[in-house]
C-alpha cells in the first residue's frame, strides 16, 4: 500500500500571499487530519476532516481552512501569509477513531520571507 | 480536555546505555496511549499503542512503554539504544468522545541523541 503523500515537498512564500498544500491519503482512509509543525510550539493540531466534512478544529485564525474531496484527498489553505506561519505541516490519514493509528505524510516544508 | 506533558525535551545518551523518556497526560476518562517517532525530515511514524489490556506495550524494536493509572504516566524504556534510535519521540493521547470523533492530542516531543 502506498503511504500519505504530500505535495509540495517544500514552498517558499513572501508574507501576504496564500498558499494551498496538497495531501493524498492512504487508500482506505476517511479521516485526515493536519498538524502544524514548529520548534517552539511542538506539534499543534490544524484540523480534521472526516467523509468530507470538518469534524475537529483546532485553535487557529481562519486564515486557515481545508477541505477534504470524495477521494478523501485533502487540500489546505493559507491565506494571507504571516513569518509566523512558517513551519513544517503535516497530513496524516486514518480509520478516524480515537484507538486508530495515524500514519503521517513527509510533510511540507513552508517558508514565509 | 486532555493534556499531555513530556518531562525531558532533550534525552543525551551513550550508545548501549539503557534510556527512559517521560510522558505524563491528564484524563478522567478511559484514554489511548501512543508513542510515535520521526526521523530528521520524515513525517512521524507508530512506534507503540496502548488500547487496553496489558499495561506493558512493547514494540519490535526492542522499546516498550508501560501505562500507570494511578500516576498517569507512559513513560517509554529501552534497555540498550542504538546510534540509529536518534531521533523525536512523541507522545499522544486521544479518546473517543461521545459524538464518534475525537481530538488527539501530542506532546512537545523529546529529542533522543545517542552518542557513540
Amino acid at each position: 500500500k502506498a503511504g500519505v503523500t504530500q505535495t509540495p515537498r517544500y514552498l517558499i512564500k513572501t508574507r501576504g500571499q496564500q498558499v494551498t498544500l496538497s495531501c493524498s491519503p492512504i487508500s482506505g482512509h476517511r479521516s485526515v487530519s493536519w498538524y502544524q509543525q514548529t520548534p517552539g510550539q511542538g506539534l499543534q493540531f490544524l484540523f480534521e476532516y472526516f467523509s468530507e466534512t470538518q469534524r475537529n478544529k483546532g485553535n487557529f485564525p481562519g486564515r486557515f481552512s481545508g477541505r477534504q474531496f470524495s477521494n478523501s484527498r485533502s487540500e489546505m489553505n493559507v491565506s494571507t501569509l504571516e513569518l509566523g506561519d512558517s513551519a513544517l505541516y503535516l497530513c496524516a490519514s486514518g480509520h478516524g477513531t480515537g484507538s486508530d493509528t495515524q500514519y503521517f505524510g513527509p510533510g511540507t516544508r513552508l517558508t514565509v520571507l | 480536555a486532555q493534556s499531555v506533558t513530556q518531562l525531558d525535551s532533550q534525552v543525551p545518551v551513550f550508545e548501549e546505555a539503557p534510556v527512559e523518556l517521560r510522558c505524563n497526560y491528564s484524563s478522567s476518562v478511559s484514554v489511548y496511549l501512543f508513542w510515535y517517532v520521526q526521523y530528521p525530515n520524515q513525517g512521524l511514524q507508530l512506534l507503540l499503542k496502548y488500547l487496553s489490556g496489558s499495561t506493558l506495550v512493547e514494540s519490535i524494536n526492542g522499546f516498550e512503554a508501560e501505562i500507570n493509572k494511578s500516576q498517569t504516566s507512559f513513560h517509554l524504556r529501552k534497555p540498550s539504544v542504538h546510534i540509529s534510535d536518534t531521533a523525536e519521540y512523541f507522545c499522544a493521547v486521544s479518546y473517543t468522545e461521545s459524538g464518534g470523533s475525537y481530538i488527539p492530542t501530542f506532546g512537545r516531543g523529546t529529542s533522543l541523541i545517542v552518542h557513540p
